[in-house]
């Protein structure tokens, strides 16, 4: 079974500042979907940026990119210029490409500082 | 038009009540799917329908939790007789095409329903 694992249970950052979410994951198949979902405390879940597998240029959707590495099962995500609505709580989330669902890390709260 | 809803937002049940939680999919979305959050930890997957049809069941815990979708949009989620570790946010979502690979097939979320069973 597929399996994402966020090993930093919290970070936090200073407003302006840069940070980077770590992600790992597991899995047998060669093709794939990552994303990043925020959950701010209103538990709305919001899709921040998504990677095909496929594709090894990395996704940017302005201030937050992906560093994905694909040997090593590594899908980080940085946040450049932090701002005071960035804080939440962020899950990393895998899905087949023939599938259907999520299988989603244990999140990581991010506090920004101001 | 508007995103998904669910509702209500909150539930308290005495433990041993059935409980049925609603949501409303965006319109038009083929693919609905409910995810069960307990506190601190990150949505697991339950169960997922395309149009009415119910095409994977196998995170359903137990028994007591049945899912439905009578005309392929609103589905209602029914817990039976709960027990105090059903307590959870349970989250709706859905994506307008089927699981057919394509990336465009973003989950939207609802708000969620936070149950409380005591």
């Amino acid at each position: 079974a597929q399996t994402v694992t966020q090993s930093q249970p919290e970070m936090s950052v200073q407003e302006a500042e840069t940070v980077t979410l770590s992600c790992t994951y597991d899995t047998s198949e060669s093709d794939y979907y990552l994303f990043w979902y925020k959950q701010p405390p209103s538990r709305q879940m919001i899709l921040v940026i998504r990677q095909e597998a496929y594709k090894q240029q990395n996704a940017t959707e302005n201030r937050f990119s992906v560093n994905f590495q694909k040997a090593a099962k590594s899908f980080s995500l940085k946040i450049s210029d932090s701002q005071l609505g960035d804080a939440a709580m962020y899950f990393c989330a895998y899905r087949e490409t023939s599938g259907s669902r999520l299988t989603f890390g244990e999140g990581t709260q991010l506090t920004v500082n101001p | 038009g508007a995103g998904v809803s669910q509702s209500p937002r909150y539930k308290v049940a005495k433990r041993g009540q059935d409980v049925a939680l609603r949501c409303d999919p965006i319109s038009g979305h083929v693919s609905l799917f409910w995810y069960q959050q307990a506190l601190g930890q990150g949505p697991e997957f339950l169960t997922y329908f395309q149009n009415e049809a119910q095409l994977d069941k196998s995170g359903l815990p137990s028994d007591r939790f049945f899912a439905e979708r009578p005309e392929g949009s609103v589905s209602t989620l029914k817990i039976q007789r709960t027990q105090q570790e059903d307590s959870a946010v349970y989250l709706c979502a859905s994506s307008r095409f089927s699981s057919s690979g394509t990336l465009q097939e973003t989950q939207y979320f609802g708000p969620g329903t936070r149950l409380l069973v005591l």
